[in-house]
Formats: C-alpha cells, sequence, structure tokens
C-alpha cells in the first residue's frame, strides 16, 4: 500500500491554465505538507495543514491555493500557471504538527512543466 | 544568506569509501536537524536526525552537529553503489514542523 500517493505523477500544460494536484495519505497522519522542489533539487516548503487547518503559508503567490476537504488529503489548484511554477511538487505527512523531529514521510512527486 | 547551505557535489567516490557530506546554517533557533536521501525521480526519506549538539550513529551513518561553528555533517562508511542518491540536511523547530532544506549534495559511489 502507497503510504502517501499524489496524482498525476506528470503534468505538461501551457501558460495561463489552471490544473490542480492531489494528495492522500494513508497513514493516518495529522499534518500534511507541500514542497517545491525547483531545477537544482531545491526543497522549499509551501503549505502545512493540522487536521485541515492551514498552520504553514510561505511566500507563495495567491495562485497557489491548497484545499484540504479532511485530514487525509491535501489538493494544490494552481491558477494561470506561469513558466517559473514548473517544478516538482511534493505532498508529505507527519504524524503530528510539533513537538520533535517526526519524520514527514513524502509522496512520488508531481513533475509540472509549463510550455 | 540562505538559512542552510549544502555543497551541491556531485560528488563521486570509489566503492568502500568514506563519505562525508557537510552543511552549514545560519539561524541558531533550531531544536533538530535530519538527513534525508534522495534517490533519482523520488520522494525524499529520511535517514536520521539529532538534536541541536552531539553525534548520532546508525549502522553505516553517522550525523554530528557542531553547534560552536554551526557545522552538520553526515559521514557514511564503507559507502556502496546503492548509496548514490541526492543528500539533503534540514533544520527543524518543534512549533510548525517546518522543515528548511539545504540545497542537498549529490553523491555517486562507483563500483
Amino acid at each position: 500500500d502507497t503510504a502517501v500517493s499524489q496524482t498525476p505523477k506528470y503534468l505538461v500544460t501551457q501558460m495561463g491554465n489552471d490544473k490542480s494536484i492531489k494528495c492522500e495519505q494513508n497513514l493516518g497522519h495529522d499534518t500534511m505538507y507541500w514542497y517545491k522542489q525547483d531545477s537544482k533539487k531545491f526543497l522549499k516548503i509551501m503549505f502545512s495543514y493540522n487536521n485541515k487547518e492551514l498552520i504553514i503559508n510561505e511566500t507563495v503567490p495567491n495562485r497557489f491555493s491548497p484545499k484540504s476537504p479532511d485530514k487525509a488529503h491535501l489538493n494544490l489548484h494552481i491558477n494561470s500557471l506561469e513558466l517559473g511554477d514548473s517544478a516538482v511538487y511534493f505532498c508529505a505527512s507527519s504524524p503530528v504538527l510539533a513537538g520533535g523531529p517526526y519524520e514527514q514521510y513524502f509522496g512520488p512527486g508531481t513533475r509540472l512543466t509549463v510550455t | 544568506q540562505k538559512e542552510v547551505e549544502q555543497d551541491p557535489g556531485p560528488l563521486s567516490v570509489p566503492e568502500g569509501a568514506i563519505v562525508s557530506l557537510n552543511c552549514t546554517y545560519s539561524n541558531s533557533a533550531f531544536q533538530y536537524f535530519m538527513w534525508y536521501r534522495q534517490y533519482s525521480r523520488k520522494g525524499p526519506e529520511l535517514l536520521m536526525y539529532t538534536y541541536s549538539s552531539g553525534n548520532k550513529e546508525d549502522g553505516r551513518f553517522t550525523a554530528q552537529v557542531d553547534k560552536s561553528s554551526k557545522y552538520i555533517s553526515l559521514f557514511i562508511r564503507d559507502s556502496q553503489p546503492s548509496d548514490s542518491a541526492t543528500y539533503l540536511c534540514a533544520r527543524g523547530s518543534g512549533n510548525t514542523g517546518k522543515l528548511i532544506f539545504g540545497q542537498g549534495t549529490t553523491l555517486q559511489v562507483k563500483p
């Protein structure tokens, strides 16, 4: 069973389009995250949710909107896609929000290419 | 200056070599450090973590933190071709679970 799954795995789209990436975890974790990894492998947090509540909202353009319908799901919607949005987007989950070095379990990533 | 800095490499070593991977950090408001390994086209996975000072050993891997110089290291003994991956260091705070990652160092272990 896949612990953290993302769909789609690959996404190729044109500038100006709107797209969504879905994430699901079956680990029973309370906290979920979205990360962006650029072409130089730099991994940067975008958002985190704890029990459907937004906790971390980094300086991300408001074209990016996360939504957590329940604590097992965290989706990412991107409006008006730009060339600079091309990257690999990773979803992750961890058992609890805070209190120690809890492992964050990463999904396989969604490779977004904007042309 | 980035909060966590790593030399991106690539680093190429022969099988059996001792590998040293290093990070520096600038913000002392941390609680712990983590090392993640990322194979090509996969998500990162946790290797090990340490608190603000000291060493931690797990099999062939040793993580070390030098608080005075703001330096964190991962040593890999008897490196294997299966260790070929990108290694990401991260510093974390217990308040929000937020991890700040370094750029990652790409390691290749040649048979």
